[in-house]
């Protein structure tokens, strides 16, 4: 009963550093998404992938990168980390070909960059 | 664009009262929506969904009605209990928009003993 699996859970970073946040479904969705979470604005869409070897730009894609080598995993990448990225994130993924799939979330990785 | 606007929250109640959270939204094409749950430390989860209009979405006593003529999906709840105490998002998946989901800033509701 794995279903969505992010990690690390915390992490503090320097301003300029770089690193990756992991995400891992095991459900055999196609659909796979990266949001941000911030006080009073709710999620934002980052990057979202509908198969593997497929990718694009979400709301907020800035600063932040994406592959989809396999179906089951979507790292998202902070290149050069920047304190406006300090946030909540979360990884979601679903079924594609129906409208109506909910989306599946992580618990989120909570990231302060000083 | 597509969005969603909810009731801005956070919303107190005392045990036992009702709830209504306001949920609206704009969409270019025929969205499904959804009402999300969030406890705190942990990631969304679904709480129910409606995908066309009339319908009504229920599970744990809350319920939703799809509204196209109002363009609303407010959330309802007889009488809440303390463990109801979370953050409840709105959102709407259009197909016209490549199956993305949309959401609201989200409502901090806190039931008191």
């Amino acid at each position: 009963n794995a279903g969505v699996t992010q990690t690390p859970k915390f992490q503090v970073l320097k301003t300029g550093q770089s690193m990756t946040l992991q995400c891992a479904q095991d459900m055999n969705h196609e659909y796979m998404s990266w949001y941000r979470q911030d006080p009073g604005m709710g999620l934002r869409l980052i990057h979202y992938s509908v198969g593997a070897g497929i990718t694009d730009q979400g709301e907020v894609p800035n600063g932040y990168n994406v592959s989809r080598s396999t179906t089951e995993d979507f790292p998202l990448r902070l290149l050069s980390a920047a304190p406006s990225q300090t946030s909540v994130y979360f990884c979601a993924s679903k079924t594609v070909g129906t409208e109506n799939s909910p989306l599946h979330f992580g618990n989120g990785t909570r990231l302060t960059v000083t | 664009g597509d969005s969603v606007t909810q009731m801005e929250g956070p919303v107190t109640l005392s045990e036992e009262a009702f709830l209504t959270i306001n949920c609206t939204y704009t969409a270019t094409g025929y969205p499904s929506l959804f009402w999300y749950v969030q406890y705190p430390g942990e990631g969304l989860q679904l709480l129910l969904k409606a995908t066309k209009a009339d319908d009504k979405g229920s599970n744990k006593g809350f319920e939703a009605t799809y509204r196209k003529e109002t363009t609303s999906f407010h959330l309802e709840k007889g009488s809440v209990q303390v463990s109801d105490s979370a953050v409840y998002f709105c959102a709407l998946s259009d197909p016209t928009n490549a199956g993305k989901s949309t959401f609201g800033d989200g409502t901090t509701l806190t039931v008191k003993p």
